[in-house]
Parts: structure tokens; sequence; C-alpha cells
């Protein structure tokens, strides 16, 4: 079974400051996406960012970019210049199973503080 | 605008209850989850659907059903709950056919057995 790790359960940074959460995952497509997804105080889960594995290039969404190793299975999350509104959960997803019909994997969470 | 609806925020129920957990999109979806939700954790799957009246069971099953009898609505249901089914429960949807297509999710119900 595919399997996605959080090692931070929480991290915290200071307003304006670039935070990075960290995600591994183990899969053995050889085509897959990857997803950050944020889920703020009492509100619905997004997405974030997504990658899709056989680009080279990083994501990147504005504040939002990724660095993705793909030969070390590791999808990090950058915030650039954290806002307060960044404040939430932060979950790291791989999809398993058919396309089309595909369940998420997701690691454990990371708890992002903003401190003013 | 997109929307995954679910028909409570929070419930309390008792052990030995049947509860049912309902969520609702009107995004013409045919994949719709059920994920529970605690900490340290992560979300975990726990049934999906990818039509009507079609179901597969997820990583954490046991002491859950569902139903889907129309494509925009999924059920969660808890035969007999538990204090150990205490949790967020997270309902989501995304189309089918997009590899990359992302999971739209509905506001999560939280749910206490006492």
């Amino acid at each position: 079974a595919q399997t996605v790790t959080q090692s931070q359960p929480e991290m915290s940074v200071q307003e304006a400051e670039t935070v990075t959460l960290s995600c591994t995952y183990d899969t053995s497509e050889s085509d897959y996406y990857l997803f950050w997804y944020k889920q703020p105080p009492s509100r619905q889960m997004i997405l974030v960012i997504r990658q899709e594995a056989y680009k080279q290039q990083n994501a990147t969404e504005n504040r939002f970019s990724v660095n993705f190793q793909k030969a070390a299975k590791s999808f990090s999350l950058k915030i650039s210049d954290s806002q307060l509104g960044d404040a939430a959960m932060y979950f790291c997803a791989s999809p398993e199973g058919i396309q089309g019909a595909q369940k998420l994997v997701f690691g454990q969470g990371t708890r992002l503080t903003i401190n003013p | 605008d997109v929307k995954v609806t679910q028909s409570s925020r929070y419930l309390v129920k008792r052990t030995g209850e049947k509860v049912f957990l309902e969520c609702v999109q009107d995004m013409d979806h045919e994949n719709m989850f059920w994920y529970r939700q605690d900490p340290g954790l992560g979300l975990r799957l726990i049934y999906f659907s990818y039509d009507v009246k079609m179901k597969e069971k997820g990583d954490i099953p046991e002491g859950y059903s569902v139903s889907r009898e129309k494509k925009e609505r999924f059920s969660l249901i808890l035969e007999s709950a538990s204090t150990n089914q205490t949790s967020m429960y997270l309902c989501a949807s995304k189309p089918s056919g997009l590899a990359g297509s992302e999971q739209f999710f509905g506001p999560g119900t939280r749910l206490t057995v006492l």
C-alpha cells in the first residue's frame, strides 16, 4: 500500500518569513500526481498546489511552491512571505488506484502557526 | 461555484445508535469519498463510490456502511455507533477520468459518541 509521511506535526513561522513543510511518499506508479491541501481552522479543506510527477519543473502558485525530488520521493511545500491567513493544517497527498477513480492517501498533517 | 455539503457540522450520539451522515455535491461528479480525520493520523479512507450504487471499501471500513442511490448523494452509516468512532468525518467528490483532478471537500461532521 502506498504511504505518505509528514514528519513535522507542528511548525511555526514569523509573519512575512518563509517556511518549508516536508513530505515523503512511496509509490510504485510511473506517472502520478502529488497534492498539498490546506485545512484552515473550522473551514473546508482546499487544494493549495499540485505537481505532476513527469514534469521536472516545480509547481508554483503565487506564494506557494514545491520542491519535488522524484528520485528521493520528496515533495515539500514552501510558503513565502507567510501571512496570518496561512495558519492551518497542511496535508500532503498522493493518489492511489485506477485512473479516474483514484483515492487519495494522506500524510499525518502539519499544523502551521503564523506568529505576528 | 463548486459545493460539497454535509448534513451536520456537529453530532452527538449514544453508543449503539444508528447514525446517518449525509453528503451532497452539486458538481455532477462520479466519484465520492468518505474519510475519517483523527489527530496524528491524517485522513483515512472509509469507503468510496465511483458510480451510483457502486462502492468500494477503503482502508478502515469496519463498523461502517455506505449508500449511493443518487449521483449527488453519498451517505455514511454507522450501524451501531461506538465510542471509538468519535471523530471528524469528511466527504469529498471528484470527477472521473482525470488523474490529476482535485478532490473537493465538505466542511466535515464532528461526531461524538457517548
